[in-house]
């Protein structure tokens, strides 16, 4: 079985430009969850879908974060304008469903503004 | 809200040493879940381990251990003689009901863990 896929796995931008990020769940997984992980801390859940609907994104920075979800597999996490402090690995993880408690992770992509 | 909070920041030990990660957390819930993941190297959250509140028996896989004891809101992790390969990031989690009923994970600050050969 196919595990979480991101791309890319590491990206350099400077601060002020765009960037986006790419996750395929593992197949039939209904529910997919964005990480933001600072050096050094936890990840911190940024969203949550079920399907293309979005659970739970208390935790997004909406002024310059946004992420879709458009056919209920792949998500794409943008971020638009980048400041330095968004340096940080993205990872994106995917459940059966949003009761299961087991989360099966991708590799991360790792941001660097500059 | 809740909260988890692994003390060790870095632990180094030999190689066949044991050795123990801590974990400390804080909820309300009656319910909850507690888990481990390892992050080596390539970046990957390793999923180990699961427990919920109503079960406080101790589990043995392998050389790994974990201790959960809800007197004193642990859920302590132990490496029986370690290994070089053992050396990551560890990550203590807690489980909590996010929008919609859904479980969201709450994550320590982890532990990084060196097994020196």
């Amino acid at each position: 079985e196919a595990g979480v896929a991101q791309s890319p796995r590491y990206k350099i931008i400077e601060k002020r430009q765009s960037v986006a990020f790419w996750c395929n769940p593992i197949s039939g997984h209904a529910t997919l969850y964005w990480y933001q992980q600072i050096l050094g801390q936890g990840p911190k859940l940024l969203i949550q879908f079920q399907n293309n609907g979005v659970v739970d994104d208390s935790q997004l920075p909406k002024d310059r974060f946004s992420a879709e979800r458009l056919k209920g597999v792949d998500s794409t996490l943008k971020i638009q304008p980048a400041k330095l402090e968004d340096s940080a690995v993205y990872l994106c993880a995917s459940s059966l469903d949003p009761r299961d408690h087991e989360q099966y992770f991708g590799p991360g992509t790792r941001l660097t503004v500059t | 809200a809740q909260k988890v909070t692994q003390a060790q920041t870095e632990i180094s030990v030999v190689e066949k040493e044991d050795v123990t990660l801590d974990c400390v957390y804080e909820t309300r819930d009656t319910t909850y879940y507690l888990f481990w993941y390892k992050q080596p190297p390539s970046g990957e959250l390793v999923f180990l381990i699961r427990r919920n509140s109503f079960d406080e028996q101790n589990e043995i896989s392998g050389r790994y251990s974990w201790n959960f004891q809800k007197s004193t809101s642990s859920f302590n992790f132990t490496i029986t003689a370690s290994q070089v390969v053992d050396s990551a990031v560890y990550f203590c989690a807690l489980s909590e009901v996010g929008g919609q009923g859904a479980q969201k994970l709450v994550f320590g600050q982890g532990t990084r863990l060196t097994i020196n050969p």
